[in-house]
């Protein structure tokens, strides 16, 4: 199946820095998502990126579908930007499931 | 984004019994439901597929006659943990995607413990 690395494993930054999270996946795909969990665990849908870039806020994500690699981009961050941040990749549409990455744990200091 | 709902929230329960936990897509109809399980400080695994009026695909390692996934609507699927037990304890979630759509859409997630 597709394997996917996200990275850095844990990120400290302080209230105002900018940040870099990246996904690495093995094989071509047709749906790439990326998650914030909150406390309670709940998955935020923070974008469905497949390929392109998107921007949200102070979030942004790209997506190099022929290089196999996602970036979401976090600006100004916050202290509620803290949390687990998930990629997650599938490639047989909507009848498969998602393959998801260990995510990357960020947490924002004031 | 879509809406689905998964209930409850959270369950404790005495070992050996079972427990239903329900994910409904409240805006849509989905003919195909996932399930997962996160264990504490790990990512999420996809267990089954659950698919209207069919039986259920379970991935390798998952113990079908142990989680029993029953959809019996476009709008609701369930999953049973039978005789449940310590190990058993996890945060379960369930996704859902619209017809002709990709992009996956997650529940609450349940928090079992198992006494």
């Amino acid at each position: 199946g597709i394997q996917v690395e996200q990275s850095p494993p844990d990120l400290i930054l302080q209230e105002g820095a900018n940040s870099t999270l990246r996904c690495n996946f093995s094989d071509s795909v047709n749906n790439l998502q990326w998650f914030h969990q909150n406390p309670w665990g709940q998955l935020i849908n923070l974008f469905y990126i497949p390929s392109g870039t998107k921007q949200n806020g102070r979030l942004s994500a790209t997506t190099v579908a022929t290089e196999r690699y996602s970036l979401l981009y976090i600006s100004s961050s916050q202290t509620t930007d803290s949390g687990v941040y998930f990629c997650a990749v599938g490639s047989g549409g909507g009848a498969d499931g998602l393959t998801f990455g260990k995510g990357t744990h960020l947490i924002i200091q004031p | 984004g879509a809406v689905v709902s998964q209930h409850p929230s959270w369950v404790i329960c005495k070992s050996g019994t079972s427990v239903k936990i329900e994910c409904r897509s409240l805006d849509f109809q989905a003919t195909t439901m996932f399930w997962y399980r996160q264990f504490p400080k790990q990512s999420l695994m996809l267990m089954a597929t659950s698919n209207e009026g069919s039986k259920a695909t379970y991935e390798q390692g998952v113990e079908k006659d142990k989680f029993l996934i029953n959809h019996a609507s476009l709008t609701l699927s369930t999953l049973t943990v039978t005789s449940a037990h310590p190990e058993d304890s996890s945060f379960y979630i369930c996704s859902a995607v619209r017809p002709s759509g990709t992009e996956a859409f997650f529940g609450q997630g349940t928090r079992l413990t198992v006494v």
